[in-house]
Formats: C-alpha cells, sequence, structure tokens
C-alpha cells in the first residue's frame, strides 16, 4: 500500500526568506505525486502535480517541487515566502486501480510566517 | 466556474444521532470524491463515484456510513449512528472524467462535532 511521509509538523519562516517543505512517498510503481495547500475554513487547493518527465514541477504562487526517485522524495520550495503562504501543506500519492483514483495524503505541515 | 459546494458548513450532533451532509461538484464533472480529515491528519478517501456509479468505497465504514449520488450530479454522505470518533471534516471533491492526470477540485468542508 502506498504511503506519504511529511517530517515537518511545523515550520516557522520569516517574510522574504526561502522554504523547503519536506515529502517522502512510498509507491510501488511509478508514483503520481501531488501538492496540495490548505487555509483555514477552506478546500485544498492544488499547487503542483507530477505525473512523468522534467523533474523540477512548476505550480502555481511561485511553487515549484523536485522529484527525486533514488530519494523516494517530492519537495516542495518556494525562493520568498509571502506572509499570505501561511498555510498548512499537504504531499499526496495517487494509486490508480481500473477507475479508482485514491490519493493518500501525508500528515500535513503547518507554515507559520513572520513579519 | 463555480466551485465545489458543501453545505452544510458546520454541524454539531450527539452521539447516537444521524446527520447528512450534501455536495454539489463542479458542473460537468463525472467523478466525486468523499473524504475524511480528522484533526492534525491529511484527507483520508472514503467512497468514489463515477456518474453515479460506486468506484471504490473500500475505506467506508458501511455499517455506519452510506452514500448515493443522484443523476450523477449532486451527492449525500451520512452517517447513522454518529460515534465520538466521527468528528472530523468531510471533503468533497470533483473531477472531470477521474482520468489519472485529472486534478481534483475540493470543497471548503463540513466541520463535524459528536458530543
Amino acid at each position: 500500500a502506498q504511503s506519504v511521509t511529511q517530517p515537518d509538523i511545523h515550520i516557522t519562516v520569516s517574510e522574504g526568506a526561502s522554504l523547503e517543505l519536506r515529502c517522502n512517498y512510498s509507491y510501488g510503481a511509478t508514483p503520481y505525486l501531488f501538492w496540495y495547500v490548505q487555509s483555514p475554513g477552506q478546500g485544498l487547493q492544488l499547487l503542483l502535480k507530477y505525473f512523468s518527465g522534467d523533474t523540477l514541477v512548476q505550480g502555481i504562487k511561485g511553487f515549484e517541487a523536485e522529484f527525486k526517485r533514488s530519494q523516494s522524495s517530492f519537495n516542495l520550495r518556494k525562493p520568498s515566502v509571502h506572509w499570505s503562504d501561511a498555510a498548512e501543506y499537504f504531499c499526496a500519492v495517487g494509486a490508480f486501480s481500473g477507475s479508482a483514483r485514491q490519493l493518500t495524503f501525508g500528515s500535513g505541515t503547518q507554515l507559520t510566517v513572520l513579519p | 466556474e463555480a466551485g465545489v459546494a458543501q453545505s452544510p458548513r458546520y454541524k454539531i450532533i450527539e452521539k447516537r444521532q444521524s446527520v447528512a451532509f450534501w455536495c454539489n461538484p463542479i458542473s460537468g464533472h463525472a467523478t466525486l470524491y468523499w473524504y475524511q480529515q480528522i484533526l492534525g491528519q491529511g484527507p483520508k478517501l472514503l467512497i468514489q463515484f463515477q456518474n453515479n456509479g460506486v468506484v471504490d468505497d473500500s475505506q467506508l465504514p458501511k455499517d455506519r456510513f452510506s452514500a448515493e449520488r443522484l443523476k450523477g450530479v449532486d451527492s449525500t454522505l451520512k452517517i447513522q449512528p454518529a460515534k465520538l470518533e466521527d468528528s472530523a471534516v468531510y471533503l468533497c471533491a470533483s473531477s472531470p472524467r477521474g482520468g489519472r492526470t485529472d486534478t481534483q477540485y475540493f470543497g471548503p468542508g463540513t466541520r463535524l462535532t459528536v458530543l
């Protein structure tokens, strides 16, 4: 069965600083990987996704993620964090069997941005 | 384009009572998902519909949870009777066709508190 680990429960950065959120996955086949962001009282919004091809994926809001198969990782990065980036971030791996489309999420990383 | 709509946004009930949640997916989306998100955890898939048929309900506690998708559009998720451990946010998501590269779009969720 697939699984996702987000080692950092909570990260605090200063506005303008760089950010890296870690994600490790376990999946027997070629993974389909996602990063979602969840603001308080809001649903999850997709930041970016990786299916194949270039291992460096660009997303919305200036985020990018790099797929490293050898490390089973899909870390999320942003060069300069804005106060509006404060939210909870979830990494997910997609498993597909026939028509079933199961996303398995990590437990999330809460990001606090200091002024 | 209107997003995924859910109601109610909040619900408080006592254990052993019943409760129902409603979801209206993005217009034209064939695939609908219900997730359960317990505090401090990532969302967990409960059930997936393709049009009005169930594709995957392997993680749905069928002794107390039920879901239906009438006419392949709106969906309801019911819990009867509720237990304390059902306290969570229930998220509905939809995707255009359920393809491997489809993005799942999430609603704002219904926060359920069971006392």
